[in-house]
């Protein structure tokens, strides 16, 4: 079974901060993909970005990239430059293959920006 | 626009009233989902489809049923409503793949009374 652990409930940066919100991820398949969502106040869920098992560089979109530690099992998320309209609900989620059509997700991690 | 659309947005309604929630994408997506959306525990599947005619229980399938007669739409049935399944609902879309992204509906507030 595949399991996502977000470890902090919620967070707090100021603008214009880096912040990096944590996720470690559980499970025996050797080919699976880690993404990360984000859902503001208004509760749609955005793609943020996408990391594959077998991906030597961390991938990088925008200000988001994906801190990938494979032998820890962790993927974590770092905002640059944070904004106001980074304030947010961000989930981290996995799929592994042979079961593709199932995203696992963890329980969240809510940021706040402030001024 | 590439969209997954869910109806109704929002819905109130008594335990025991069967109802219907509709998803539609039109991204000629192979696969659907359906999650459920609680305080706490993130998002868990309920149902989800591979292709037409093809459907398989997620973690969270009892009370829920699904259908997939057409490749864009992937309707979620509650036959009989309980207040256990008041929730926020999402329907998902992608190709298959790791690396694809499933592309969430807007959500579906469910109350039942």
């Amino acid at each position: 079974a595949q399991k996502i652990t977000q470890t902090q409930p919620g967070m707090f940066v100021q603008e214009k901060e880096a912040v990096t919100l944590d996720c470690t991820y559980d499970t025996s398949d050797q080919s699976y993909g880690l993404f990360w969502y984000k859902q503001p106040s208004s509760g749609e869920m955005i793609f943020l970005i996408y990391q594959g098992s077998y991906d030597e560089q961390n991938a990088t979109e925008g200000r988001y990239s994906l801190n990938f530690q494979k032998a820890r099992k962790s993927a974590n998320l770092v905002i640059s430059a944070s904004q106001l309209g980074d304030s947010a609900m961000y989930f981290c989620a996995m799929r592994v293959g042979g079961t593709a059509s199932k995203l696992t997700f963890g329980t969240g991690t809510r940021l706040q920006v402030t001024l | 626009e590439a969209q997954v659309t869910q109806n109704p947005r929002y819905l109130i309604t008594v335990t025991g009233k069967k109802l219907t929630v509709t998803c539609s994408q039109n991204m000629n997506h192979e696969y659907m989902s359906w999650y459920r959306q609680d305080p706490g525990l993130g998002l868990r599947q309920i149902y989800y489809s591979m292709n037409v005619e093809v459907t398989d229980k997620g973690d969270v399938p009892e009370g829920y049923k699904v259908s997939r007669k057409e490749k864009r739409n992937f309707p979620l049935i509650l036959e009989s409503p309980s207040p256990n399944q008041t929730s926020l609902y999402f329907c998902a879309s992608s190709f298959g793949g790791l690396n694809q992204p499933q592309h969430f509906g807007d959500g579906t507030r469910l109350s039942i009374l």
